[in-house]
């Protein structure tokens, strides 16, 4: 089984600023996805990491805003830039194929902005 | 509509009893359809995922799948204060491609 970490566990940031949450993986994997869990909302995936390119953003999530990179097939990082209350949220990194039962998710990143 | 509606609860039960925890979904794509437990504060946690159409059981869980009706089902036999935790379903056209989730359902088990 795969274990994913993630830091930071939490924060609270001032608006207009950013925060970089790091998710980290015990073995190598091909793809790691973003996503956000808003309150009382279902997750939703925010873009696909891929190691040695360029992520893949979904419809309503722009690289500007979030920043993604993927230096490994162990590591990504997500950025959430120019922050503001909206982007409060609980951060979640995840790996594996759907069709297996080897889909994990990190413990997430839950962000307070003020 | 979205895709993969699901009954918001909040679901409150005695020890012991039968949970029944309901998804629908719309897409005709959808093949493979997953049940995520998700305790507070936590990650969620895959804990059943299905092909197609059927059932699955595993311990005290049973998946269930209609995809004439796209309905999915997770029933909790003996429920236990430990399954107290937020219940996702979660769809899929399969691999690596996108995973589409419902709202979830907080389930409370009462001692």
């Amino acid at each position: 089984s795969a274990v994913i970490s993630q830091k930071p566990s939490r924060d609270i940031c001032q608006r207009g600023t950013s925060l970089t949450i790091q998710c980290q993986v015990d073995s190598q994997v091909t793809m790691m996805f973003w996503y956000r869990q808003q309150p009382g909302q279902s997750l939703t995936l925010i873009a696909t990491a891929n190691q040695g390119s360029e992520a893949t953003y979904e419809s309503g999530f722009v690289i500007d805003k979030f920043p993604i990179s993927r230096p490994n097939l162990t590591f990504s990082t997500l950025t959430v830039s120019n922050m503001s209350p909206e982007d409060s949220s609980i951060y979640l990194c995840s790996v594996g194929p759907v069709n297996t039962d080897t889909q994990y998710f990190g413990p997430g990143t839950r962000l307070t902005v003020l | 509509q979205k895709e993969v509606e699901q009954d918001p609860g909040p679901l409150s039960v005695p020890e012991g009893a039968i949970v029944s925890l309901n998804c629908t979904y719309s897409n005709s794509a959808f093949q493979y359809f997953m049940w995520y437990r998700q305790y507070s504060r936590k990650g969620p946690e895959l804990l059943m995922y299905t092909y197609s159409s059927g059932n699955k059981e595993d311990g005290r869980f049973t998946a269930q799948v209609d995809k004439s009706s796209k309905y999915i089902s997770l029933f909790i036999r003996d429920s236990q204060p430990s399954d107290s935790a937020t219940y996702l379903c979660a769809a899929s056209s399969g691999g690596y491609q996108k995973v589409t989730f419902g709202t979830g359902t907080k389930l409370q088990v009462i001692p």
